[in-house]
């Protein structure tokens, strides 16, 4: 089992505000991090998927980068929307087969 | 494409009953998973099949069995329900690889009395 930690726990921002998250996991035999949205009543969707060490991917506004060597990972909202208002979540694997979740960062988003 | 699909959406049991929660995907995955997802506890794994004709235990397999009918479905069964089972069930699945993404069911919501 992996120990995958997220903070902050929740976060309110103001719109427009940019913001970042943290998830943390354990460096050795890392083999992929998975950053999802899961918004209230919905599925968990996919953001992004990172398996090397210094990977950046971007979508939109959103954005994240991955650091496999001290074995964490950033999440940044530029701009902050209401639509964005979400659970965000992160996934570790060591295998491949069996993903790891973190408990989440629950943005609210203050018009 | 319906992605993956559950059955039921909910469903409420009494202690010591049995049921299956139906999972189905049509993107032609491998690995299929299923996880519950508890207040404060994040998304858990179950159990897995990381192809057809596989299954594997997650974190917290106990009190449930799967089987993996064919390469689309992949069913969670609960033989003698408790209420510590009452949770949210997501199914999903993805292709092999860890560069692949899930794709989530919408979820079924299950309460032990």
């Amino acid at each position: 089992i992996l120990n995958v930690e997220q903070s902050p726990q929740s976060l309110h921002v103001q719109e427009g505000d940019s913001t970042n998250f943290t998830c943390s996991f354990p460096s050795s035999n890392f083999y992929a991090l998975h950053w999802y949205r899961w918004e209230t009543a919905k599925s968990p969707e996919a953001l992004f998927v990172m398996t090397l060490n210094g990977d950046e991917k971007k979508k939109g506004r959103i954005s994240a980068t991955l650091n496999t060597k001290e074995g964490y990972s950033y999440l940044y909202i530029k701009g902050s929307q209401p639509e964005d208002s979400a659970t965000y979540l992160c996934a570790s694997s060591n295998t491949g087969n069996q993903f790891y979740f973190g408990t989440g960062t629950s943005l609210t988003v203050i018009p | 494409n319906a992605g993956v699909t559950q059955t039921p959406k909910f469903q409420v049991l009494k202690t010591g009953q049995s049921m299956t929660l139906q999972c189905a995907q049509d993107m032609n995955h491998n690995s299929m998973y299923w996880y519950r997802q508890d207040p404060g506890m994040g998304l858990r794994l179950i159990y897995y099949s990381a192809s057809e004709g596989t299954t594997d235990k997650g974190e917290v397999p106990n009190g449930y069995n799967v089987s993996r009918l064919n390469k689309r479905e992949f069913s969670l069964r609960l033989e003698s329900a408790a209420p510590s089972q009452t949770s949210v069930y997501f199914c999903a699945s993805r292709s092999l690889g860890g560069a692949y993404e899930q794709y989530f069911g919408p979820g079924t919501r299950l309460t032990v009395t």
